[in-house]
């Protein structure tokens, strides 16, 4: 399996426009998670779904921020309108019930906004 | 959620066996304890899981009193390619939930 992945890795953008943050989370999965890191905050779990579904967004920090997971391998979180602070390393992880409960990280998408 | 309190760095040298030591004093019964090492920019990998007494793999073991209220993450001969961020989890897994929390993680920085 190819593992999580993010799209982009990186990503520089003004303040004020729009930011879509893409994942692919491992097939068979069945939980994925948002996380935020920063130096500051460390990692912050933004928000998970069970199944597709949003189970818990108490993370999300605020409403310019939103995710949603249309089908099974596919998940976005959209900024908008973006600002400086949201400058940050997001993670996207996947877990699958059955197993250990091992979360599978992907990569990151650097979010620098200017 | 059990709040997990671990130091924040600790120092070590090449071939010492390094000892991180996690605090989840509110730990429930259905939580497990999950390790997770991070490198810089890179996602959190697991290293190693269990509930109570002693699990050992490849690369760590991990030591889980009776109480279950702390636990420590044993790494065996350290080298530099073990400097990194290590993360303590508590949580319920497999059907029951989902909320994983990370907390601030313990920075090793192993010197030659």
């Amino acid at each position: 399996d190819a593992g999580v992945i993010q799209s982009p890795r990186h990503e520089v953008t003004e303040m004020g426009q729009e930011v879509t943050l893409r994942c692919k989370p491992i097939s068979g999965h069945d939980y994925l998670f948002w996380y935020r890191q920063t130096m500051m905050r460390g990692l912050e779990l933004l928000i998970y779904f069970n199944n597709n579904v949003p189970i818990d967004d108490s993370g999300m920090p605020e409403d310019r921020f939103s995710a949603k997971m249309p089908n099974a391998s596919f998940s976005t979180l959209k900024i908008q309108p973006s600002e400086p602070r949201d400058s940050a390393v997001y993670f996207c992880a996947s877990r699958m019930t059955a197993n250990t409960g091992e979360l599978f990280f992907g990569e990151g998408s650097r979010l620098t906004v200017l | 959620l059990a709040k997990t309190t671990q130091p924040i760095s600790m120092d070590s040298y090449e071939g010492q066996e390094v000892n991180i030591t996690c605090s989840h004093n509110n730990i429930a019964t259905n939580d497990y304890i999950t390790w997770y090492q991070q490198f810089p920019s890179q996602g959190p990998r697991f290293i190693i899981q269990g509930y109570k007494t002693k699990v050992t793999n490849e690369v760590a073991s991990l030591f889980i009193p009776a109480d279950r209220k702390s636990s420590t993450l044993s790494l065996p001969r350290v080298s530099l390619s073990d400097t990194a961020v290590y993360y303590c989890l508590v949580g319920p897994i497999y059907n029951q939930g989902g909320k994983l929390i990370f907390g601030q993680g313990t920075e090793l920085s192993v010197k030659p």
